[in-house]
């Protein structure tokens, strides 16, 4: 059964810290990992997509890859309030609809 | 550029009551569409997906169905709500590329 296991938290953080958020998966054949954001009562939202071993940065997020751990990461530099969210890890497993495995989310706030 | 719409953004039905949500894509073609569930608290959970028009695959047994009777139109049905359907429903779509976009989602409860 493929899975995807998130740290649950809650995370809290000062503000201008790092955040780091943490994702393992289950199947070695997966392709394509993605970090979505979550508001409260919100859908999820795109933040990072990551595709090859390595880090991957987008202004102040770096997602970090390792396909032989199985482990996928996701750090927020100079975290602000409006990052206090929930951020679901996914991962598309191979097949012609690409379907995502999300994990449960891991809920960060980040303190003024 | 291509917006996802679902509606209504609310419902609160009995049980035993029948039920039908609507998603549609605008802006692209032969999109992949996808119905997740998320219950309170908890992670995403795939419904069904559609790769084309009439084309629909399922990945739980439940008491939901999918219709994609349009390319660019999915809708989730059930002829008789459970207690266990509440939950926020999110409809997604994926074009040429990996990535899946999210519409703002419909939330249910069963009562």
């Amino acid at each position: 059964q493929k899975e995807v296991e998130q740290n649950s938290g809650p995370l809290s953080v000062p503000e201008g810290a790092i955040a780091s958020l943490n994702c393992t998966y289950s199947d070695r054949v997966s392709q394509s990992f993605f970090w979505y954001r979550q508001y409260s009562g919100k859908s999820p939202e795109l933040i990072m997509s990551i595709y090859s071993n390595g880090d991957k940065e987008d202004g102040r997020f770096t997602a970090q890859l390792n396909k032989a751990s199985q482990y996928v990461s996701l750090l927020i530099r100079d975290s602000q309030p409006s990052d206090s969210a929930t951020y679901l890890c996914a991962v598309t497993h191979k097949g012609s609809a690409r379907q995502l495995t999300f994990g449960s989310g891991t809920q960060l706030t980040v303190l003024p | 550029s291509q917006t996802i719409h679902q509606w209504p953004a609310t419902l609160v039905q009995p049980v035993g009551s029948p039920l039908s949500l609507e998603c549609t894509v605008e802006g692209t073609s032969n999109p992949n569409l996808y119905w997740y569930r998320q219950a309170a608290g908890r992670g995403l959970q795939l419904l069904f997906y559609s790769v084309g028009i009439g084309q629909i695959s399922s990945e739980v047994p439940q008491n939901l169905s999918a219709s994609r009777p349009q390319d660019r139109q999915f809708i989730l049905s059930s002829k008789k709500l459970l207690l266990s359907d509440s939950g926020f429903y999110l409809c997604a779509w994926r074009g040429g590329g990996e990535t899946q976009y999210f519409g703002p989602g419909t939330r249910l409860l069963v009562l």
